[in-house]
């Protein structure tokens, strides 16, 4: 079975925080996602990552694929009210429209 | 470009029913995915279609089945419901060049 273990599943912080989510697996991914879910929608993309070692930048977000392409890594840095949500990564194994989700992360920023 | 369009938004039905949901992918997507979303398991994958036929499936019981129409369209169906399919149903489309999924605002379904 293939599994995205994310935490922490819950996060409450103040404005103005980083925080940090972590996506693991014991699998290899040929990419994983980062999406964005807000209550009464469906998640948003955020990023997608490819390369083992690739980071790339959002504005005040920051992702992470690891090495070995099992595990990655969102930062926020200085976050912000309208950063609040859930906070999803997938992992994709095959190219198609099949994902592996991850639990989620439900973000809370007090102003 | 007009996103996923999922009908109904809401609906509420008994244990023993069953029920057909609806998804217009975005114009020229050919791959539509399914899945499910609720508070204990996450989203978990359903199935996908890709020009009519199922491409990938996920580990559901044979009460979930899907189809898709030649104009993209799909439907999935859920018989004889039990209260464990209360749930948020998503679709999601599949751009062809970016590999990035397009998801509706999903369809709610109560079973009580």
């Amino acid at each position: 079975t293939q599994l995205l273990e994310q935490s922490p599943q819950f996060l409450s912080i103040q404005e103005g925080e980083n925080l940090t989510v972590y996506c693991n697996s014991s699998s290899v991914f040929s990419s994983l996602q980062w999406y964005r879910q807000e209550p009464g929608e469906g998640p948003v993309l955020l990023v997608t990552v490819v390369t083992g070692g690739e980071v790339k930048k959002l504005k005040r977000l920051t992702f992470q694929f690891g090495d070995a392409r099992k595990d990655s890594s969102l930062h926020i840095t200085a976050a912000q009210p309208g950063d609040t949500g859930l906070y999803l990564c997938a992992g994709e194994y095959n190219q198609g429209g099949k994902l592996i989700f991850g639990q989620g992360t439900e973000l809370s920023v007090k102003p | 470009k007009a996103g996923v369009t999922q009908t109904p938004r809401y609906l509420i039905k008994t244990r023993g029913q069953q029920v057909t949901l609806s998804c217009s992918p975005i114009s020229g997507h050919r791959s539509v995915s399914w899945y499910q979303q609720t508070p204990g398991q996450g989203l978990q994958f359903l199935f996908e279609y890709f020009s009519e036929t199922q491409r990938n499936k996920g580990n559901f019981p044979g009460r979930f089945s899907g189809r898709q129409f030649s104009n993209s369209r799909s439907e999935m169906n859920v018989s004889t419901l039990e209260l464990g399919d209360s749930a948020l149903y998503l679709c999601a489309s599949l751009g062809s060049n970016t590999g990035e999924l397009f998801f509706g605002e999903g369809s709610r379904l109560t079973v009580l």
